[in-house]
């Protein structure tokens, strides 16, 4: 079934430790997305790609990291300069077109130990 | 103000009832409108795409109103299963990232 996998979906830092959270799609998707969503909030967007070895910004990028070396794989990596990491990790796809809506993975939760 | 606004809610209605939420963007050229559906604790999923004529899907009817800058989603016969966070998503034109909207909760009582 084609989709998006995320792994794990439960995930524990302790402090200053680097998590790398697994995003894989084989939707054959372009665009590829990263959302936090912390507690009864909205998502907000961490980083985007729009094409490999290519990826932008967010709103909120700072203490994380991604990279984008197959058009399948978005992972994000959550550095220890983040200091509030608790919080629910979306990573979401789109296809070209105008129209074309997001799909989401099922999401990584992470916790601080 | 926020690029997408939504009433956050909760609306808590009876089975049955008929229940309408709003939501404003604020980027006049957008593109492309969408609402999905949020359960608690899991990933939001597509329930419809909004198209500039309205569409519905079942229980379900979309609207857009370019000109006041407004969409809106209308269930009907409310159901138990109903209950969950509706998430307005504006993708404007020149743009790879959609808005998302903070949701808007409904609560279906028996």
């Amino acid at each position: 079934d084609g989709g998006i996998t995320q792994s794990p979906k439960y995930l524990f830092r302790k402090e200053g430790q680097n998590v790398t959270l697994s995003c894989e799609q084989n939707l054959n998707h372009d665009a590829m997305y990263w959302y936090r969503q912390d507690p009864g909030q909205g998502l907000r967007l961490i980083y985007y790609s729009q094409i490999v070895n290519d990826f932008q910004k967010g709103d909120i990028a700072e203490g994380y990291s991604v990279s984008r070396e197959k058009k399948e794989s978005f992972p994000l990596t959550v550095t220890s300069a983040q200091k509030n990491p608790t919080a629910f990790y979306l990573c979401a796809s789109r296809g070209q077109g105008m129209g074309q809506p997001q799909h989401f993975g099922d999401g990584t939760r992470l916790s601080i130990l | 103000r926020k690029e997408v606004e939504q009433d956050p809610g909760p609306f808590n209605v009876p089975e049955g009832a008929t229940v309408a939420f709003n939501c404003t963007y604020s980027n006049s050229a957008s593109q492309s409108f969408f609402w999905y559906r949020q359960d608690c604790r899991k990933e939001p999923k597509l329930l419809m795409s909004v198209y500039s004529s309205g569409n519905e899907d079942g229980r379900f009817t979309a609207q857009l109103n370019r000109a006041s800058q407004y969409i809106s989603l209308l269930i009907r016969d409310s159901k138990l299963s109903d209950s969950a966070t509706y998430l307005c998503v504006v993708k404007p034109v020149s743009s790879y990232k959609l808005i998302f909207g903070s949701g808007t909760r409904l609560l279906v009582r028996p």
